[in-house]
């Protein structure tokens, strides 16, 4: 069964250094997001993507956050200059359309910034 | 607005008992979907079911039972004679048909059932 891969699964990283966290959706899907879960609270939403273009954004989602598709294949999320407060499990999700298409998560990458 | 509110933070269970997760939502769209997903100790998000509003069947898929009602705005859960590897955090989830892509989560329901 096709699943959402995300890489890697754990970063450690020091404040102000720029991450970039990997994912490759479902191949036959057109919808990408990420969303963030800092520990022990609840997932939310930062980014969706369509037609390598952003269609919505969150207000999480500032000038620090950046997103991309590089290739056919790979999504990620930059953190441009992490923060303490930028620690958290990432994930990334696709779907293949939107309205009542089901968004399936990838495994997470937790981030730690010290 | 949309909000999602699962008002059990934690539930404790013994083996074999039936419990019930419950979600409220808010919302002013006549046409949104409803999901839940399982996050389990290893921290993956699972999804479990999705329900759209103008469909109030519930639905059953094995141990597990959802009774959707739209007069209460209620997407409730059930697993029936639980087992210990139900124990996971259980998220329900909202995407209104207006209000572009994105999911809003409830706070999640952690599960434990014990042997």
């Amino acid at each position: 069964e096709p699943e959402v891969t995300q890489t890697p699964s754990h970063q450690v990283t020091q404040m102000g250094q720029e991450v970039i966290l990997r994912c490759v959706p479902i191949s036959n899907h057109l919808y990408f997001y990420w969303y963030r879960q800092i520990l022990g609270q609840k997932v939310e939403f930062l980014v969706s993507f369509y037609n390598n273009e952003i269609s919505e954004k969150s207000e999480i989602f500032d000038d620090q956050f950046s997103v991309e598709r590089p290739d056919g294949s790979n999504f990620t999320l930059k953190i441009r200059s992490t923060k303490l407060e930028d620690s958290a499990m990432y994930f990334c999700a696709s779907s293949e359309g939107q309205g009542q298409e089901t968004q399936y998560f990838g495994p997470g990458t937790r981030l730690l910034v010290l | 607005a949309q909000k999602v509110t699962q008002a059990q933070t934690e539930i404790s269970v013994v083996e074999k008992e039936d419990v019930t997760l419950d979600c409220v939502y808010e919302t002013r769209d006549t046409t949104y979907y409803l999901f839940w997903y399982k996050q389990p100790p290893s921290g993956e998000l699972v999804f479990l079911i999705r329900r759209n509003s103008f469909d109030e069947q519930n639905e059953i898929s094995g141990r597990y039972s959802w009774n959707f009602q739209k007069s209460t705005s209620s997407f409730n859960f059930t697993i029936t004679a639980s087992q210990v590897v139900d124990s996971a955090v259980y998220f329900c989830a909202l995407r209104n048909n207006n209000a572009g892509n994105m999911l809003t989560f409830g706070g999640g329901t952690r599960l434990m059932v014990k042997p």
